[in-house]
């Protein structure tokens, strides 16, 4: 089943402990993002990549990293997590050409 | 830069009534289109979507024209179910060669709730 999986999909932490949220797409697409979802905000992106070793920001990439060493998987790390990036998270990928993407289920998080 | 305006919800409709969920936008060149729908506690799926000026998206009853000349991309379906009730965004996409292309710009969403 073509899909886009996310982990974990509930994560509760505390102010300054790392954390990666992972995300992996079985549809070798060469497109993939970070969205962040907030009440009255929409869905915001983080960051995106067009394809491996090839990342940009987005509009909101502050406190947020990104790598994409393969083609399958982009991970979000939040070095030192704050509670102003208590959000829901949603990783998306999409083939290069086209402007389709393909969403996860998402990764609710809470910072104390 | 990009952005998208949606009509505010909440919208709550009676089972069998018409919807329509405005949606207009702001962008250069020639961007691509798409109404997501999110369910409670899932992700957004892909509900239709349009790439050019006059094209008309469509997909489970649902259906959006894309109108260059109003900046609009208006969802319609003529009669909703409760299975209906979720949460709708517009969304947009630079056209390729910009450089916003791949990055999808959000409306902040309308939730339709619909009462049997």
């Amino acid at each position: 089943e073509a899909q886009v999986t996310q982990n974990p999909r509930y994560l509760i932490t505390v102010t300054g402990k790392k954390l990666t949220v992972t995300c992996s797409q079985n549809m070798n697409h060469e497109y993939m993002s970070w969205y962040r979802q907030d009440p009255g905000l929409g869905l915001r992106q983080i960051y995106y990549s067009m394809n491996v070793e090839v990342t940009d920001k987005g509009d909101v990439p502050e406190g947020y990293k990104v790598s994409r060493k393969e083609k399958r998987n982009f991970p979000l790390i939040l070095e030192s997590p704050s509670p102003n990036q208590t959000s829901l998270y949603f990783c998306a990928s999409g083939r290069q050409g086209t402007s389709a993407q393909y969403f996860g289920p998402g990764t609710r998080l809470l910072v104390l | 830069g990009n952005s998208v305006t949606q009509m505010e919800g909440p919208v709550t409709l009676s089972e069998e009534a018409f919807l329509t969920i405005n949606c207009t936008y702001t962008a250069t060149g020639y961007p691509s289109l798409f109404w997501y729908v999110q369910y409670p506690g899932e992700g957004l799926q892909l509900l239709l979507k349009a790439t050019k000026a006059d094209d008309k998206g469509s997909n489970k009853g649902f259906e959006a024209t894309y109108r260059k000349e109003t900046t609009s991309f208006h969802l319609e379906k003529g009669s909703v179910q409760v299975s209906d009730s979720a949460v709708y965004f517009c969304a947009l996409s630079g056209d390729a060669g910009g450089t916003s292309y791949g990055k999808l710009t959000f409306g902040q969403g309308t939730i339709l709730t619909v009462h049997p």
